[in-house]
């Protein structure tokens, strides 16, 4: 079955450049979306189809996917952002989610 | 706004089956764009897959789950179900149902409900 790999956590200072991995076989050939969960809340959509944000979702978080990886980058990041984040993809009908990348701004 | 909301029992006793029901309003289930789907969390840990239907009746299954699981749809009543059978504490979870964006294949979840939390035990 198909997998999708990502780091537990991602450290980054406010203000900085943010950017978490997801990682799978031939990734770049298919979409991947991007959400973000804060605790206690249900997951949001943040980036769909690689590099699409939503109506709502701050500039700041961008999408790229290519090769093995897609990454979410978010840029000036702010407090507000400190939320578990999930990349997904697709596989012949079966919905795949990574394990999810705790993002940490300190 | 399309909102979903799950509503079923929080408790359900070992080797019994759990059912949810998730009630779409400001959106129709009968729709050829969307799938309809669930997801569920374990405490503490990430998300899975559990399946989604379409409105011709198709339905998908994570395989791991395929032989315990049915996603239907009630379009008179515009919602639709979950029925999980034979459950063990390691099925207790947050359950969350979610409408895929899928125009001309499976795209994002874009909308979520709330959440509902289940637990198994005696």
């Amino acid at each position: 079955s198909y997998a999708l790999t990502q780091p537990p956590s991602v450290s980054v200072s406010p203000g900085q450049t943010g950017s978490i991995t997801c990682s799978g076989d031939k990734l770049g050939d298919r979409y991947v979306c991007w959400y973000q969960q804060k605790p206690g809340q249900s997951p949001v959509l943040v980036i769909s189809q690689d590099t699409k944000r939503p109506s709502g979702i701050p500039e700041r978080f961008s999408g790229s996917n290519s090769g093995n990886t897609a990454t979410l980058t978010i840029s000036g990041t702010q407090a507000t952002d400190e939320a578990d984040y999930y990349c997904q993809t697709w596989d012949s009908s079966t919905a795949v989610f990574g394990g999810g990348t705790k993002l940490i701004v300190l | 706004q399309v909102q979903l909301q799950e509503s079923g029992p929080g408790l359900v006793k070992p080797s019994q089956t759990l059912s949810l029901t998730c009630t779409v309003s400001g959106g129709s289930v009968n729709s050829g764009d969307f799938y309809w789907s669930w997801i569920r969390q374990p405490p503490g840990k990430g998300l899975e897959w559990i399946g989604s239907a379409y409105y011709t009746g198709s339905t998908f299954y994570n395989p791991s789950l395929r032989s315990r699981v049915v996603i239907s749809l009630d379009k008179s009543k515009n919602h639709f179900s979950l029925r999980l059978s034979s459950v063990t504490a390691a099925d207790t979870a947050v359950f969350y149902c979610a409408r895929v964006y899928a125009v001309t294949s499976p795209d994002s979840f874009d909308v979520w409900g709330q959440g509902t939390p289940v637990t198994v035990s005696s």
